[in-house]
């Protein structure tokens, strides 16, 4: 199993620029989150999927969208870059717990390093 | 109040000592709990959830006290390898995602 993967793992954007995050995961995981992170501020979750076809925003969505088409895979997207969303992006799944329903481990990918000129 | 709230560190200790860290959170209705582990620059990986009876690692212990909304790890005869940012984790207010603590940073040294 490959686990969680993030395709690109570095990019550097000018203002205004658009691009598309890719995340994978093989552990039939239902489901996904988006998180950036950034120096002093820790994780925060941008948006993150309960299931396919499904997403939702989490405490930072501001200029990015999200789709979850196929179970597997989860995009972030950027439709106009600005240098605040210069960071580093993990994305991670779970399974749910059977019993509350609640997320369960998570697991990440290694990053994506994303600078905004 | 925060959601998750650490201690940022950092914790500057000697090989062999005892350090503990504590998180506090503020949604009652959390559901799952857990500590994770960051390295600098790499992804955050699982170091152990935590279970209302308190549980056991080898050299690492996690308590929960729902009362006080309050999640405590404690590292025993700490490693150089220990050097790390670990982070505290709960359920969000939906509990449908996972909410970060910023971490607190453990450094041990020789």
């Amino acid at each position: 199993n490959a686990g969680v993967t993030q395709t690109p793992k570095f990019r550097v954007l000018k203002t205004g620029q658009s691009m598309t995050l890719l995340c994978a995961q093989d552990m039939n995981h239902e489901y996904m989150y988006w998180y950036r992170q950034d120096p002093g501020m820790g994780l925060r979750l941008i948006h993150y999927s309960v299931g396919e076809g499904t997403t939702a925003k989490g405490e930072v969505p501001d200029g990015y969208n999200v789709s979850r088409l196929k179970k597997q895979n989860f995009l972030l997207g950027l439709e106009s870059a600005a240098p605040s969303q210069t960071s580093v992006y993990f994305c991670a799944s779970s399974y749910s717990t059977q019993t509350s329903g609640s997320p369960d481990t998570q697991y990440f990918g290694p990053g994506t390093r994303l600078t905004v000129l | 109040r925060k959601e998750v709230e650490q201690d940022p560190g950092p914790f500057n200790v000697p090989e062999g000592a005892t350090v503990a860290f504590n998180c506090t959170y503020s949604n009652s209705a959390s559901q799952s709990f857990f500590w994770y582990r960051q390295d600098c620059r790499k992804e955050p990986k699982l170091l152990m959830s935590v279970y209302s009876s308190g549980n056991e690692d080898g050299r690492f212990t996690a308590q929960l006290n729902r009362a006080s909304q309050y999640i405590s790890l404690l590292i025993r005869d700490s490693k150089l390898s220990d050097s790390a940012t670990y982070l505290c984790v709960v359920t969000n207010q939906a509990g449908t995602a996972l909410i970060f603590g910023k971490g607190t940073t453990l450094s041990v040294s020789s």
